[in-house]
């Protein structure tokens, strides 16, 4: 089975600065699909960024962007402007046709 | 707005029984999977189905088995729970893949199993 390693437990900020959650992942595959959800205290998982593989530009959704290395089979997040709402569990994800899988998670902590 | 709901958001359960996660979709997604959450070990899939009656091995579908006999339901079963299903157990659906369009899962607000 593909694997996704985000080898930082653990992340702390400091509120308005910028932050980036480092995720790698193992594939032989060409096509493929990669996220990062994030998960509150809430519980809920909430879809934060996605990126196509076939796609060499990196994904933006205001104040979050990846940074996407397809030789590298690195996908990290880079948080700009973090605010006290940003403070979560954040996972990156692989997907292929079907199933999708997870990484074990990066805790972020943000600072007032 | 997509809705994914887990009847249960806590459970507490005697070792051996049998236990029934059930999840409901109402958006029509072909896609429904289950996963466990674990600390430092993220979100591990047990198993998913891609249609109704279709049901394929995950990660760990050890101690577990599926039904899905209509689209929108997606039931996770535990043939005889043990402490080391203790868990969050989080639910998931996803519309098929039409041509490129990359689809997001959609989660519930997750199960968290107590087997005591």
């Amino acid at each position: 089975a593909q694997t996704v390693t985000q080898s930082q437990p653990e992340m702390s900020v400091q509120e308005a600065e910028t932050v980036t959650l480092s995720c790698t992942y193992d594939t032989s595959e060409s096509d493929y699909y990669l996220f990062w959800y994030k998960q509150p205290p809430s519980r809920q998982m909430i879809l934060v960024i996605r990126q196509e593989a076939y796609k060499q530009q990196n994904a933006t959704e205001n104040r979050f962007s990846v940074n996407f290395q397809k030789a590298a089979k690195s996908f990290s997040l880079k948080i700009s402007d973090s605010q006290l709402g940003d403070a979560a569990m954040y996972f990156c994800a692989y997907r292929r046709v079907h199933d999708m899988r997870f990484g074990a998670g990066t805790r972020l902590t943000v600072k007032p | 707005d997509v809705k994914v709901t887990q009847s249960s958001r806590y459970l507490v359960k005697r070792t051996g029984e049998k236990v029934f996660l059930e999840c409901v979709q109402d958006m029509d997604h072909e896609n429904m999977f289950w996963y466990r959450q674990d600390p430092g070990l993220g979100l591990r899939l047990i198993y998913f189905s891609y249609d109704v009656k279709m049901k394929e091995k995950g990660d760990i579908p050890e101690g577990y088995s599926v039904s899905r006999e209509k689209k929108e339901r997606f039931s996770l079963i535990l043939e005889s729970a043990s402490t080391n299903q203790t868990s969050m157990y989080l639910c998931a659906s996803r519309p098929r893949d039409r041509g490129l369009e990359n689809t997001e899962a959609f989660f519930g607000q997750g199960t968290r199993l107590t087997v005591v």
